[in-house]
């Protein structure tokens, strides 16, 4: 990808766990963001971490930022069946808007 | 909420013809909105960024001649693919970002079969 890996590629659960999925970059960062994917659809952004932050949260969602390691991992908390979707991180640079995307990784949750 | 839209979900065209897919921000101006492409099961590519009033900035690796870029007014941008190819089947997305938000907003996307 254009700007690193993800793992696992694939995740399958049950309804209620949790789950984590991880991201690492290559180049330089301003910030780093998460996005949802149902198939064959457009992406919903999720949650931004900048990166001078180390953790954030929102909802059942935690993401943590380690620049040092260029990696990012993002959480899910008590995940449900309808959060079953393709997950990308993006990391995003001076150029406002300009993404740079991790391969994915398809999280299937079973109820 | 900001929305943009793409037009069409989905296209079939025939191989060596030209197919164009536009890209509205429907509730807010964007002077620069973004081109990716997706293969299935992959990730998003960068392809472009469209820039209103001037000429498209294209990632490394990308045909401008290919992949026409149009952004002529501050709510719209057209990707044409020209001369098309099997191989340039692919789902196609656009992106913006409404004022100075740093989260982008994504179309729907459009799936291009060419045969």
């Amino acid at each position: 990808s254009q700007q690193g890996e993800e793992d696992p590629q694939a995740l399958s659960i049950q309804e209620g766990e949790n789950a984590t999925m991880n991201c690492s970059y290559k180049t330089s960062i301003n910030n780093l963001q998460w996005y949802r994917q149902n198939s064959g659809r457009g992406l919903v952004h999720l949650i931004l971490i900048r990166s001078n932050e180390r953790e954030k949260h929102s909802g059942r969602l935690r993401v943590t930022l380690d620049t040092s390691k260029k990696s990012s991992s993002l959480l899910i908390t008590a995940s449900r069946a309808a959060d079953t979707a393709s997950y990308f991180c993006a990391g995003g640079g001076s150029t406002l808007g300009r993404l740079y995307f991790g391969r994915g990784t398809q999280l299937t949750v079973w109820p | 909420g900001a929305v943009v839209s793409q037009h069409p979900s989905w296209v079939i065209c025939k191989s060596g013809t030209s197919v164009k897919i536009e890209c509205r921000s429907l509730d807010f101006q964007a002077t620069t909105m973004f081109w990716y492409r997706q293969f299935p099961k992959q990730s998003l590519m960068l392809m472009a960024t469209s820039n209103e009033g001037s000429k498209a900035t294209y990632e490394q690796g990308v045909e401008k001649d290919k992949f026409l870029i149009n952004h002529a007014s501050l709510t719209l941008s057209t990707l044409t693919v020209t001369s098309a190819h099997p191989e340039d089947s692919s789902f196609y997305i656009c992106s913006a970002n409404p004022g100075l938000r740093t989260e982008a907003f994504f179309g729907q996307g459009t799936r291009l079969t060419v045969v």
